[in-house]
């Protein structure tokens, strides 16, 4: 069976940094996304790990620590557009995506 | 084109009605799958279509019904449905359905049954 767990809401104030959580533990792993949904919208593709370490891919670095089971996203330089839910997503041995229960992020001025 | 589009975007419906729900990309992807997503409430995986054929049916009531008429094209055809099928019904492709590739995600129909 898989779980994953994400604080289910964080707030932060605009142009400071926050950091997301996200723990798992899956029947096989065979990667961790992350994904943006802003409401009423579709999830969007943030990052991909399959490797230990750190992705930086602009505003956005994403780790992962595959013997701790635990991932995080970081979000540097917040803007009010930021305001969205984080999906923490674990592909299993199948190929398959399980989400986690999603991080509602407030950015405040 | 690195586009998911599904129509339509809302759709009211009563319990007895049929409707389709369609969802179409360009990308040459051939995984595409079916999510059931309800308010704050992360996506749940309804079906997996890998290269036109169902591979993964999650254990969904038989009043949804997919249907693949080509690498392109995913239909969910709704029957007899009930008010708590109400939800956000999100399509998503991938290119290879035998690697670790992203989804794509499309808006999304927003359904209500009444």
């Amino acid at each position: 069976g898989q779980n994953i767990d994400q604080p289910t809401e964080m707030t932060a104030t605009e142009g400071a940094i926050v950091q997301i959580n996200c723990t798992y533990q899956t029947s096989g792993f065979n990667g961790l996304f992350w994904y943006q949904q802003h409401a009423g919208e579709a999830p969007t593709f943030l990052s991909y790990n399959v490797l230990d370490g750190l992705e930086e891919k602009g505003r956005f670095s994403s780790f992962l620590s595959r013997s701790k089971g635990y991932s995080y996203l970081l979000l540097k330089e917040l803007q009010m557009k930021d305001s969205a839910s984080y999906l923490c997503a674990v592909e299993d041995a199948g190929n398959m995506l399980t989400f986690g229960g999603g991080t509602r992020l407030m950015v405040k001025p | 084109d690195t586009e998911v589009t599904q129509t339509p975007k809302h759709l009211v419906m009563g319990m007895t009605n049929k409707k389709s729900l369609k969802c179409e990309q360009h990308m040459g992807h051939r995984a595409m799958y079916w999510y059931k997503q309800k308010a704050k409430k992360p996506p749940e995986l309804m079906f997996v279509y890998s290269y036109e054929k169902l591979s993964i049916n999650e254990s969904v009531p038989s009043r949804f019904s997919p249907e693949c008429p080509n690498s392109s094209l995913l239909n969910l055809h709704l029957h007899a449905l009930q008010p708590e099928d109400s939800a956000l019904y999100l399509c998503a492709s991938s290119q290879d359905p035998r690697n670790t590739d992203t989804q794509y995600f499309g808006p999304g129909t927003r359904l209500t049954v009444l």
